[in-house]
């Protein structure tokens, strides 16, 4: 059964902890994304990696940090430094076949929170 | 830049109405348009998309969606809805020139659809 995982499914943090989020996936997808959810402003991206050991930054990485040891693995940490992390954060795949034209592939996403 | 607009943050329908949920778009050059379903507390589901040819798309479920160039709009449309494609609703898009492998979403269109 291919897909996407991410946990934890919640996760509570305390003020000026850091905390990773976990993604794996056993698509064979070469690129993997962060996104970030909140209410009526649609997903925006945090970092995409294309292939291992290598990433970028999207619109909002200040705060967060990835790495990407593995294909399969892309971990999200959100550091003390996200002044609101509080929010639904996505992990994506998608393949790469030389166009920009590829469906992403979602994980169930974790729900942080801020206490 | 790329950008995307969904001008309504809800529809109701009926079941068995027919529905459509709007798109708009601004891209540099060729846009690469994607639908996609979210149900409470998921990841995003990938719908259908639209990246040369026909400009009347079908998807999953039962869904389509047509690309309009001149006015720069891909809806998403289904001649009879159902009470169980109530859910929250994206439109995505990338170009052919700045995408890379980003993708801008939409804010969000929340569907209900009354048995």
């Amino acid at each position: 059964d291919g897909g996407i995982t991410q946990s934890p499914k919640y996760l509570f943090r305390k003020e000026g902890q850091n905390v990773t989020l976990s993604c794996e996936q056993n698509l064979n997808h070469d690129a993997m994304y962060w996104y970030r959810q909140d209410p009526g402003q649609g997903l925006r991206l945090i970092y995409y990696s294309q292939i291992v050991n290598d990433f970028q930054k999207g619109d909002i990485a200040e705060g967060y940090s990835v790495s990407r040891e593995k294909k399969e693995s892309f971990p999200l940490t959100v550091t003390s430094a996200q002044k609101n992390p509080t929010a639904f954060y996505l992990c994506a795949s998608s393949r790469m076949t030389g166009t920009d034209y590829n469906e992403q592939f979602f994980g169930p996403g974790t729900r942080l929170t801020v206490l | 830049a790329q950008s995307v607009a969904q001008p309504e943050d809800q529809v109701n329908v009926a079941e068995g109405n027919p529905l459509t949920v709007k798109c708009t778009y601004s891209v540099s050059g060729n846009p690469y348009l994607f639908w996609y379903v979210q149900y409470p507390n998921r990841g995003l589901q990938f719908l259908l998309k639209y990246i040369t040819g026909d400009n009347l798309v079908k998807g999953s479920y039962g869904f389509e969606a047509e690309f309009n160039k001149s006015q720069t709009s891909f809806h998403l449309k289904k001649p009879s809805a159902l009470v169980s494609d109530s859910a929250l609703y994206f439109c995505a898009v990338r170009d052919e020139y700045t995408g890379g492998f980003k993708t801008i979403f939409g804010a969000g269109t929340r569907l209900f659809v009354k048995a």
